[in-house]
């Protein structure tokens, strides 16, 4: 099947800094990119959408300001957590749509961070 | 949103069939019915989809009623590799059209015990 990668797997940071993730696909072009976070034994959150060269679209509760997301080309988007504060402690989860096999999404490993 | 109902937990032997059933009872239409399921500290793992028709794959079959108000996804022989939280979405289309995004419920965990 497609693989999509995230990195890094872990980081720690102190608060009030800010951290970037990547999610790239890596054997397809996703035209569609998904951002989740995960609290401990609980589902899956999704936080927006993003297609790719245009902006992202946030659920609802989501501060755009706070986690910004970049979709700048067909295999790569970022998630940039500004100003974390130990409540963004999460895991985050990407996950990828390409032209083909339209129903079905791609998800990377996931990204744990941690803030102190 | 059409929502999903799902056991909390169920458990299986090693080697035996497995089925997870899922409620749906407020699809619609156009409403594909999908399955992931996520190991730990992992993303999760599509398995099947389905619309009305029951389908096979390699990874398991999912049996649609015919009203479309339930499914149920089966293994048919459990490894404890299966050990894994099983995820029924129903697709939805954004508020912004075009792209189809997935809403996670709380799943079943399912326990394989060897």
């Amino acid at each position: 099947g497609a693989v999509v990668s995230q990195h890094p797997s872990r980081v720690i940071c102190k608060s009030g800094t800010s951290v970037k993730i990547e999610c790239r696909s890596l054997d397809f072009q996703a035209t569609t990119m998904f951002w989740y976070r995960q609290f401990p034994k609980k589902s899956l959150m999704l936080m927006a959408t993003s297609n790719e060269g245009s902006k992202a679209t946030y659920e609802q509760g989501v501060e755009k300001d706070k986690f910004l997301i970049n979709h700048a080309s067909l295999t790569l988007s970022t998630l940039t957590v500004t100003s974390a504060h130990p409540e963004d402690s999460s895991f985050y989860i990407c996950s990828a749509k390409g032209r083909t096999n339209y129903y079905e999404q791609y998800f990377g490993p996931g990204t744990r961070l941690t803030v102190t | 949103d059409a929502k999903t109902t799902q056991p909390n937990s169920m458990e299986s032997n090693e080697e035996e069939p497995v089925h997870l059933p899922c409620n749906h009872s407020t699809i619609s239409g156009t409403d594909y019915i999908h399955w992931y399921r996520q190991l730990p500290s992992q993303g999760p793992e599509y398995v099947i989809h389905g619309l009305t028709s029951n389908v096979n794959n390699r990874m398991a079959s999912l049996a649609i009623a015919e009203d479309r108000k339930s499914s149920t996804l089966i293994l048919h022989r459990a490894t404890l590799r299966d050990a894994a939280v099983y995820y029924c979405i129903l697709s939805l289309l954004s508020s912004q059209g075009g792209s189809e995004k997935l809403v996670f419920g709380k799943g079943t965990k399912l326990t394989v015990n060897p």
